[in-house]
């Protein structure tokens, strides 16, 4: 049973032409994040979202943007991709933290983005 | 400062062998939190194991067994027989207290595994 959807699994855009990915969770979560992995590095995050509180990393480029119109959706908007940005975009998923306690992330499978 | 540190890059073995995937991590936190996912080629990443700074028992869960040991900072993970499945990137992960739900990475170790 999928839990973390992401579409498409393989997108491709032109230098400069916005795109958006797509994330999907059944889990009910209300923690999402939103990773850049390049190859043979570990997963960069870019923001994570508390239920609609939107939360920016300090070096995420403006030119990324996030939507979440509810839970279970989160969107992954790149204004002018450049070629740097060629990557694969990972989305998770977690249960907000408590006093005592720590939750793992549940992954989706990825969106490989190549930039033309 | 906060900071995992997956010494091995990339680890070759042939079927059946035992290997151990090594992490070292810093924080000056008495409260934290260490993962263990792993990343196969689909590549989707996969929880593993959590273990708090509280909790020093070691885990086994069939092949795989995990040593934290505060004394030196590390969180080893070891897989017995190891199979060609296993094939994948492991990256371990740090959460602090003051971190809320956020992961420190490891740069991850690439394991091969050989028929």
């Amino acid at each position: 049973d999928a839990m973390v959807i992401q579409n498409p699994r393989y997108q491709v855009t032109q230098f400069g032409k916005p795109v958006t990915l797509s994330c999907s969770q059944t889990l009910n979560h209300n923690v999402m994040y939103w990773y850049q992995q390049k190859s043979s590095q570990a997963p960069k995050l870019l923001f994570h979202y508390y239920d609609k509180d939107f939360n920016n990393e300090a070096d995420t480029p403006d030119n990324f943007q996030s939507r979440r119109p509810n839970t279970s959706f989160c969107f992954l908007d790149i204004r002018s991709p450049g070629l740097g940005d060629a990557a694969m975009y990972l989305c998770a998923t977690s249960r907000d933290k408590s006093r005592t306690s720590r939750y793992e992330q549940y992954f989706g499978p990825g969106t490989r983005l190549t930039v033309t | 400062a906060q900071k995992v540190t997956q010494a091995q890059t990339e680890i070759s073995v042939v079927e059946k062998e035992d290997v151990t995937l090594d992490c070292v991590y810093e924080t000056r936190d008495t409260t934290y939190y260490l993962f263990w996912y792993k990343q196969p080629p689909s590549g989707e990443l996969v929880f593993l194991i959590r273990r708090n700074s509280f909790d020093e028992q070691n885990e086994i869960s069939g092949r795989y067994s995990w040593n934290f040991q505060k004394s030196t900072s590390s969180f080893n993970f070891t897989i017995t027989a190891s199979q060609v499945v296993d094939s994948a990137v492991y990256f371990c992960a740090l959460n602090w207290n003051n971190a809320g739900n956020m992961l420190t990475f490891g740069g991850g170790t690439r394991l091969m595994v050989k028929p």
